[in-house]
């Protein structure tokens, strides 16, 4: 069974600075990777996706990160964090064995400080 | 209306009351699943369905009981209900139940008294 886990429950940056959201996962096959987010009083928003191809894959806002098989993780980053990241992030990862469902990690919460 | 909706947003229910959640997606998807969102706790998948038919249940409590009317809509009616229930349901759709992007509600806040 794949599994995913998040460092850190709570990550607090300032305005500007670099956001790192870490993210490794567990599975015996090639998994889809994904990063959601989800602003107060709202549901997930997707905020990027690996499935297969190019490992550095783009998203909204700003937002990337990079699948290293090597290393069974997915980070995300934003090169310069604006007040409006703050928000709580989800890592999930799903396999097609598995019938494509999602597993989600924990989350993190981002503070982000003017 | 667009993407995924939910109501109510918010719902007080005492232990003995019965209420129904609500989703619906305008998408044209053909999977609809339930999560529950409690706090400290990772999400988790309470039931998935496929072309209106239950294709996952896992290991939910009877006092939670899903219905399925049409690929568009999605309930979860709500029977003598333990303070513990209480957390953010949240409704996702997908094109199909092997689909690996789902879009989210923005979730029924329930608090069980």
């Amino acid at each position: 069974a794949q599994s995913v886990t998040q460092l850190g429950s709570h990550v607090s940056v300032s305005e500007g600075a670099l956001v790192l959201l870490r993210c490794n996962y567990s599975s015996s096959v090639p998994p889809y990777l994904f990063w959601y987010v989800q602003y107060p009083n709202q549901g997930l928003q997707l905020l990027l996706k690996y499935t297969t191809g190019a490992t550095l894959v783009k998203g909204i806002n700003g937002f990337e990160a990079e699948f290293k098989k090597s290393e069974t993780s997915f980070h995300l980053t934003k090169p310069s964090a604006h007040m409006s990241d703050a928000a709580e992030y989800f890592c999930a990862v799903s396999v097609w064995a598995a019938g494509n469902k999602l597993t989600f990690g924990g989350g993190t919460r981002v503070l982000v400080k003017p | 209306e667009t993407g995924v909706t939910q109501t109510p947003r918010h719902l007080v229910m005492g232990m003995t009351n019965k209420k129904s959640l609500k989703c619906e997606q305008h998408l044209g998807h053909n999977a609809m699943y339930w999560y529950k969102q409690s706090a400290k706790k990772p999400l988790e998948l309470m039931f998935v369905y496929s072309l209106e038919e239950r294709v996952e249940n896992n290991s939910v409590p009877s006092r939670f009981s899903p219905e399925c009317p049409n690929s568009s809509h999605l309930f979860l009616h709500l029977h003598t209900l333990q303070p513990e229930d209480s957390a953010l349901y949240l409704c996702a759709s997908s094109q199909d139940n092997t689909a690996y992007e789902q879009y989210f509600g923005p979730g029924t806040r329930l608090t069980v008294t």
